[in-house]
């Protein structure tokens, strides 16, 4: 199995803030990641494929990248509708569809 | 506009049986691979089966493996999943989850439903 671990598990940042979540995989996905957002009580929503590119209507502040082993989320200024739980997921291979455990976002 | 509609959760006995049942509409159904993915409650996500647009080829979690069969019928545009020899840990909220448009992005979930909850105990 691939293994997606992501860091931190939690944060607390000020609006306006640049917050930056890493997801590392246990062996190289090239650059089939995905990032996903669940705010509290709701569905979970992607917010990008490919590593880097924003899914359709999702605000510019949000970028990622990265490639291989190594991604990150950034958040250029956070804003108090971010606070969520942000996922990555592996989905290079049907046999191994994996998601990181996830980081909750809140505000300070 | 996309819609996913999940139904069939109910509380169940351990070693019992359950299906769920997907609704969709809003776009193509049989032109997409569909998913379960579900999250134990206060848990991350954890993707539970695929089945491809065709319903030719079909993938599972070890975690239910052997145990939970998807399948579809692109007449209704619905997804199902059978769900036999339940265990605690199968408690969950269920989704139903599109796969993107494209072979490269068919094992990512651009779209949810709202999600059934499956609960085994005694």
């Amino acid at each position: 199995d691939i293994q997606m671990t992501q860091s931190p598990s939690s944060l607390s940042a000020s609006v306006g803030d640049r917050v930056t979540i890493t997801c590392r995989a246990s062996q190289g996905i090239s650059n089939y990641l995905a990032w996903y957002q669940q705010k509290p009580g709701k569905v979970p929503k992607l917010l990008i494929y490919g590593a880097s590119t924003l899914q359709s209507g999702v605000p510019s502040r949000f970028s990622g990248s990265g490639s291989g082993t190594d991604f990150t989320l950034t958040i250029s200024s956070l804003q108090p509708e971010d606070v969520a739980t942000y996922y990555c997921q592996n989905y290079n291979n049907a046999l191994l569809l994996t998601f990181g455990g996830g980081t909750k976002v809140e505000i300070k | 506009e996309v819609q996913l509609v999940e139904s069939g959760g109910v509380v169940v006995q351990p070693g019992g049986s359950l299906r769920l049942s997907c609704a969709a509409s809003g776009f193509t159904f049989a032109d997409y691979t569909m998913h379960w993915v579900r999250q134990a409650p206060g848990k991350g996500l954890e993707w539970v089966s695929l089945i491809t647009w065709d319903g030719g080829s079909t993938y599972y979690a070890d975690s239910v493996k052997g145990r939970f069969t998807i399948s579809r019928d692109n007449k209704k545009n619905s997804l199902y999943v059978q769900m036999n020899s339940l265990r605690t840990e199968d408690t969950a909220l269920y989704y139903c989850a599109k796969g993107g448009g494209s072979i490269r992005t068919s094992f990512l979930f651009d779209n949810w439903g709202q999600g059934t909850l499956v609960t085994v105990s005694s």
